[in-house]
């Protein structure tokens, strides 16, 4: 089945440790994202990617970084420098930049203790 | 911030019709709207989008307001199982999904 997939879907890590969130599709789509939510709250977008080997700093983009070498892939990277990680983070990807739906992966909770 | 006001929550018994309002009063001449829906702690989920026209899927229905400043979302027998918090968006028909989801209505359907 097509769909995008991230894992795992609860995650636990030391404060001052860097993590690596995992997120793949199987869809062709061209164009993927990552945001944040914290409770109660909407979504904020973190960093996007139109095309492979490309990306851009949304509206939250500090502490965190991403890579885009395959098409599949897009991983979020929650740094040290991020001061407050904990949060339900969520990977979603679309066909690309015009009219289009956008679709969602089921959401990485971190934890930071 | 986001581009679209919502009220923070709504009722509606099952099997009526759920209406979610949407102000969207400085949307562009290019942008859609869009409804998803985010059952608590999974991914949001897409319903529907226009620009100006009505649409209806086998989800939802959309109205638009003529002035495109206002929409509704109509889920025309609500289940239980769509007690969800509903995001309306605005975006463009470029530049990819880069648009803000403000905090959305959270439905409660009650049996």
């Amino acid at each position: 089945d097509g769909g995008i997939t991230q894992s795992p879907k609860y995650l636990f890590r030391k404060e001052g440790q860097n993590v690596t969130l995992s997120c793949e599709q199987n869809l062709n789509h061209d164009a993927m994202y990552w945001y944040r939510q914290d409770p109660g709250q909407g979504l904020r977008l973190i960093y996007y990617s139109q095309i492979v080997n490309d990306f851009q700093k949304g509206d939250i983009a500090e502490g965190y970084s991403v890579s885009r070498e395959k098409k599949e892939s897009f991983p979020l990277t929650v740094t040290s420098a991020q001061k407050n990680p904990t949060a339900f983070y969520l990977c979603a990807s679309s066909i690309g930049t015009l009219n289009t739906e956008a679709f969602f992966g089921q959401g990485t909770r971190l934890t930071v203790v | 911030d986001a581009k679209t006001t919502q009220p923070p929550s709504m009722d509606c018994a099952e099997g009526r019709a759920a209406n979610l309002p949407c102000n969207h009063s400085t949307i562009s001449g290019n942008e859609y709207v869009y409804w998803y829906r985010q059952i608590h702690s999974q991914g949001p989920q897409y319903i529907i989008h226009g620009l100006k026209n009505n649409e209806t899927n086998e989800m939802a229905s959309l109205i638009i307001t003529e002035d495109r400043k206002s929409s509704t979302l109509i889920l025309p027998h609500a289940t239980l199982r769509d007690t969800a918090v509903y995001y309306c968006i605005v975006r463009a028909n470029t530049g990819g999904f880069k648009t803000i989801f403000g905090a959305g209505t959270r439905l409660f359907v009650k049996a």
